[in-house]
């Protein structure tokens, strides 16, 4: 069964738009919830990562924003560039290490 | 300087063959990961290694088997491999403890003729 369910599974938006992407889960003991970003041909890579302790975190034009009562965690990716286009992957974790992923959207940004 | 490498890349073969990916690490991690990633890019851990015992071990059959020499390599083989077999495998590290990132490779793509 699916742990943590992730969409849309598929987004189109203008340069210089905002990207938003939604997760939720169901099993409260997770406490490290990642956010990675995969390019054609490449692993995924680690883009941000958030503590269910906190409620909001920014790193340039990446936001988390997560909400521990409903579950639920976001993306926003502002000012969406071409470069931003990808997959992303919202994943969630126990204490050791087991990770479980979403099933991505893949995010196209057009020029 | 490739932090997490995989070998081979591509890995095309006939149904019923055991083949071998191998992935290094040269972070000084001391947990190693094998992940599957289908035709719909659908992510699931496969096993997880911790100097060198076993700590995760998914319900994968039992054709799948980790080897791990040491902290800084992590083998996957498979034997008798089926069409379904078909998919990007990727091989991951991290330190041990909870919300410690993990850092991927570049995936080994594995197509069963």
């Amino acid at each position: 069964q699916q742990q943590v369910k992730q969409s849309p599974q598929s987004l189109i938006v203008q340069k210089g738009g905002i990207s938003i992407i939604n997760c939720a889960y169901e099993n409260t003991a997770f406490d490290y919830f990642p956010w990675y970003q995969q390019f054609p041909g490449k692993g995924p890579a680690l883009l941000i990562a958030i503590r269910p302790d906190v409620s909001e975190k920014k790193e340039g034009r990446f936001t988390i924003s997560f909400n521990k009562s409903a579950k639920q965690f976001s993306l926003h990716i502002m000012d969406s560039q071409p470069g931003d286009s990808a997959t992303y992957f919202c994943a969630a974790s126990y204490n050791n290490n087991d990770m479980r992923f979403g099933a991505g959207t893949r995010l196209t940004v057009k020029p | 300087d490739t932090a997490v490498s995989q070998t081979p890349k591509y890995l095309v073969t006939q149904m019923g063959n055991d083949k071998s990916i191998k992935c290094e690490q040269n972070l000084g991690h001391d947990t190693m990961y094998w992940y599957k990633q289908d035709s719909k890019k659908f992510l699931k851990i496969m096993f997880s290694y911790n100097n060198k015992e076993l700590i995760i071990n998914e319900t994968v059959p039992n054709r799948f088997s980790p080897k791990s020499p040491d902290k800084a390599h992590l083998n996957l083989h498979i034997n008798s491999l089926e069409l379904g077999d078909s998919a990007v495998y990727f091989c991951a590290s991290s330190l041990l403890g909870g919300n410690q990132p993990q850092h991927f490779g570049d995936g080994t793509r594995l197509s069963i003729l």
